[in-house]
C-alpha cells in the first residue's frame, strides 16, 4: 500500500512565523504536490516537483515555497505565515505521468 | 481561463436513489480524467479514472463514469446510492501538458439519508 505520510494532523501558528509542513511518501515517486483544500474552492495546487531538487509551481504560488532535498520528501514552507494561509493542505504522490496520485490525510493549518 | 466545473456544489438523496454528479473541463486534446471521493475524516481516494478506451469506466463501490469527448464532460453516476456514499467527490484532469499536474474542481458534498 502505497503511504504517504503528512507530520502533522493540527497546527496553529502565528501571523508571521516561518511554518514548514513536511511530506514523506513511502513508494519512490517521481512526482510530489501540494495542494490547499478550501471549501467551495477544491484542491488548488501550490507547487508539485517532478524529481529531486526540481520543482515548479502551481496555481497559486504566492506566499509558498518548497524543497525537495530527498525523493521521497516533499516540503512547503510558508515563509511568513498569513491569515488567509488558515487552510487544509494536502501532499500527493504520483509514479509517473498517467497514473493516479496518492494523497496524505492533510494538515489543518491555523494561523492566528 | 482552462479549468474543471462541477455544477452541483450540494446534493442530498435518499437511499437506493440514484445519482449523476457532473463534471466539464475545458482543456483540448488528450485528457486524463479521474473522480476521487473524500469520506468524512479521511483522506481523498481514487474512484476511478480514464485515460483511453472504452469511454464507461467503472471504479470501485459500484460507481462509473462516462468520457463524452464531444461534451468536454466526465459525469459520475452510481443507480443506487447507500448512507456510505455521503463524502464530497472531486473530478479532476490532467491535461497531459508534460507534467502530471493534477486539477480539481470545486467538488460537490452528497448527503444520503438513511
Amino acid at each position: 500500500d502505497v503511504k504517504v505520510t503528512q507530520s502533522s494532523r493540527y497546527l496553529v501558528k502565528r501571523t508571521g512565523e516561518k511554518v514548514f509542513l513536511e511530506c514523506v511518501q513511502d513508494m519512490d515517486h517521481e512526482n510530489m504536490f501540494w495542494y490547499r483544500q478550501d471549501p467551495g474552492l477544491g484542491l488548488r495546487l501550490i507547487y508539485f516537483s517532478y524529481d529531486v531538487k526540481m520543482k515548479e509551481k502551481g496555481d497559486i504560488p504566492e506566499g509558498y515555497s518548497v524543497s525537495r532535498e530527498k525523493k521521497e520528501r516533499f516540503s512547503l514552507i510558508l515563509e511568513s505565515a498569513s491569515t488567509n494561509q488558515t487552510s487544509m493542505y494536502l501532499c500527493a504522490s504520483s509514479f509517473e505521468t498517467r497514473t493516479e496520485a496518492f494523497f496524505g490525510q492533510g494538515t489543518r493549518l491555523t494561523v492566528v | 481561463a482552462q479549468s474543471v466545473s462541477q455544477h452541483n456544489h450540494h446534493v442530498i438523496l435518499s437511499e437506493a436513489a440514484s445519482l449523476e454528479l457532473g463534471c466539464n473541463y475545458s482543456y483540448g486534446g488528450t485528457v486524463n480524467l479521474f473522480w476521487y471521493v473524500q469520506y468524512p475524516g479521511q483522506h481523498l481516494q481514487l474512484l476511478l479514472k480514464y485515460f483511453s478506451g472504452d469511454p464507461l469506466v467503472k471504479g470501485i463501490k459500484g460507481f462509473e463514469a462516462e468520457f463524452i469527448k464531444s461534451k468536454f464532460s466526465f459525469n459520475l453516476r452510481k443507480p443506487s446510492v447507500q448512507w456510505s456514499d455521503t463524502a464530497e467527490y472531486f473530478c479532476a484532469v490532467n491535461p497531459n501538458t508534460g507534467f502530471q499536474k493534477l486539477v480539481f474542481g470545486t467538488g460537490t458534498r452528497l448527503l444520503v439519508s438513511p
